[in-house]
C-alpha cells in the first residue's frame, strides 16, 4: 500500500518569500503525483499533476513540482508567494482509481 | 457546467443520530468516490461507487457506514448511530470514467459533520 508524508504541517512567510513543500512517497510501482490546494472555504483544486515525461511540472498560479524518483519524492515550489496562496496543500499520489494523501500542509501569507 | 455539488456543507448531528450526506456528481460523470479528512489527517478513500454498484468500499469502517448512488439521484453517504469520532470533514469526487492514471478527480466542496 502507498503512502504519503508531507514534511511540514505549517509554514508562514512572508510575501515574496520562496516556498517549497516537502512531499515524500512510498510506493513501488508507477506513480502518479498530485498536488492538490484547498483555499479557505473551497474545494480541493488541481495545482499540477505528474504521470510521465519530464519531471519537473509546472502548475496553474506559478507553482511547480520536481518528481525525483531516486528519492521518492515530488516537492512543490513557488519562487515568490502572495497573500492569496495562504490556504492547505496536499500531495497525493494515485494507484488505479484511488488517491492516497498526505496530511496536508497550511501555508500561510503574511502580507 | 457545475461542478460536484455536496449538501449540505455544514451538518450537527448529536450522538445515536443518523447522518446523511449528498454529492451530486458532474453532469455526465458516473463514477462517485467518498473520502475522509479526520481533523489533523489527509484525505482518506472510503468508498468507489458506480450507478447502482459499489466497485470498492475498502475504506469503508464495517459499521454503521454505507453509501450507494442510485439510478436516479445523488449518491448518499449515510452513518447511522453517529459517535464523535466521525466528526470529520467528507469530500466527494466525480469522474466520466473509471479514473485511472492521470486523470485527475473533481472535488466538491465537502461536508463538515459535527456530532455533539
Amino acid at each position: 500500500a502507498q503512502s504519503v508524508s508531507q514534511h511540514n504541517h505549517h509554514v508562514i512567510l512572508s510575501e515574496a518569500a520562496s516556498l517549497e513543500l516537502g512531499c515524500n512517497y512510498s510506493y513501488g510501482g508507477t506513480v502518479n503525483l498530485f498536488w492538490y490546494v484547498q483555499y479557505p472555504g473551497q474545494h480541493l483544486q488541481l495545482l499540477l499533476k505528474y504521470f510521465s515525461g519530464d519531471p519537473l511540472v509546472k502548475g496553474i498560479k506559478g507553482f511547480e513540482a520536481e518528481f525525483i524518483k531516486s528519492k521518492f519524492s515530488f516537492n512543490l515550489r513557488k519562487p515568490s508567494v502572495q497573500w492569496s496562496d495562504t490556504a492547505e496543500y496536499f500531495c497525493a499520489v494515485k494507484n488505479d482509481y484511488k488517491l492516497s494523501f498526505g496530511a496536508g500542509t497550511t501555508v500561510t501569507v503574511r502580507a | 457546467n457545475a461542478g460536484v455539488m455536496q449538501n449540505p456543507r455544514h451538518l450537527v448531528r448529536r450522538r445515536g443520530q443518523e447522518a446523511r450526506l449528498r454529492c451530486s456528481p458532474m453532469k455526465g460523470h458516473s463514477h462517485v468516490y467518498w473520502y475522509r479528512q479526520l481533523p489533523e489527517e489527509g484525505l482518506k478513500f472510503m468508498v468507489y461507487l458506480q450507478k447502482e454498484n459499489i466497485i470498492d468500499e475498502s475504506g469503508m469502517p464495517k459499521e454503521r457506514f454505507s453509501a450507494e448512488f442510485p439510478k436516479e439521484g445523488p449518491s448518499i453517504l449515510r452513518i447511522q448511530q453517529v459517535v464523535r469520532g466521525d466528526s470529520a470533514a467528507y469530500f466527494c469526487a466525480s469522474s466520466q470514467t473509471r479514473d485511472r492514471e492521470g486523470s485527475p478527480l473533481h472535488f466538491g466542496n465537502g461536508t463538515r459533520l459535527t456530532v455533539t
